[in-house]
């Protein structure tokens, strides 16, 4: 099984900064089939990055994802208010299929 | 309009049993890939397991920690998903959300049906 480890667990930023945040997996995710996700307090999960790099439909270019084998990042470049939330990272590659604890993306 | 619409949830006493439904619309359900993932209270999303299509032979898979215990099954007739769920424990209590996979380009979630395990 595929561990994915984010870090930070929590990120404090304001509006107008920039978010990285990072996904590790215990072994190299096959065809860089990773996903991130946003969930925001009583919502359901929003796809926002799939295959590492694609943005999925809707989603606007202030996001981006990157890396590839183990190592992913999750760009934010400029933050706004609507941003935070917690953010998960997801492989697909190999089964059994895993999310990552998630990171806590917060207004400081 | 995609819509999912979980049911079957409730409360149930360690080692009992509980079937889940997942009731599909707004798009061909045969075509599709179908997951359950769960989400314990104030805690992270877990995969549970999935079933691929009929073009993959409804291959279904199981995250480690419900394998043997939980089965997932689909009527493509009904477009409809079920999670058979047995030999609950109290770590199983989570909202569980039926997803529908398209082609791993987007998804949809459903709102969740919240199973609690028990005594």
């Amino acid at each position: 099984e595929i561990v994915l480890t984010q870090s930070p667990g929590t990120l404090s930023l304001s509006p107008g900064e920039r978010a990285t945040l990072s996904c590790r997996a215990s072994q190299s995710v096959w065809s860089n089939y990773l996903a991130w996700y946003q969930q925001k307090p009583g919502q359901t999960p929003r796809l926002l990055i799939y295959g590492a790099a694609s943005r999925a439909t809707g989603i606007p270019d202030r996001f981006s994802g990157s890396g590839s084998g183990t190592d992913f990042t999750l760009t934010i470049s400029r933050l706004e208010p609507e941003d935070f939330a917690v953010f998960y990272c997801y492989q697909y590659g190999s089964s059994p299929l895993t999310f990552g604890q998630g990171t806590r993306l917060e207004i400081k | 309009e995609v819509q999912l619409v979980e049911s079957g949830g409730g409360l149930v006493q360690p080692g009992g049993s509980l079937r889940l439904s997942c009731a599909a619309s707004g798009f061909t359900f045969s075509d599709h890939y179908m997951e359950w993932v769960r989400q314990a209270p104030g805690k992270g999303l877990e995969w549970v397991g999935r079933t691929k299509n009929k073009a993959n032979r409804f291959t279904t898979e199981y995250a480690a920690s419900v394998r043997g215990r939980f089965s997932i099954s689909r009527d493509d007739s009904k477009s409809s998903l079920y999670l058979e769920m047995n030999s609950l424990k109290t770590e199983d209590t989570a909202l569980y959300y039926c997803v529908a996979k398209f082609y791993g380009t987007s998804d949809y979630w459903g709102q969740g049906t919240l199973v609690t395990v028990s005594s």
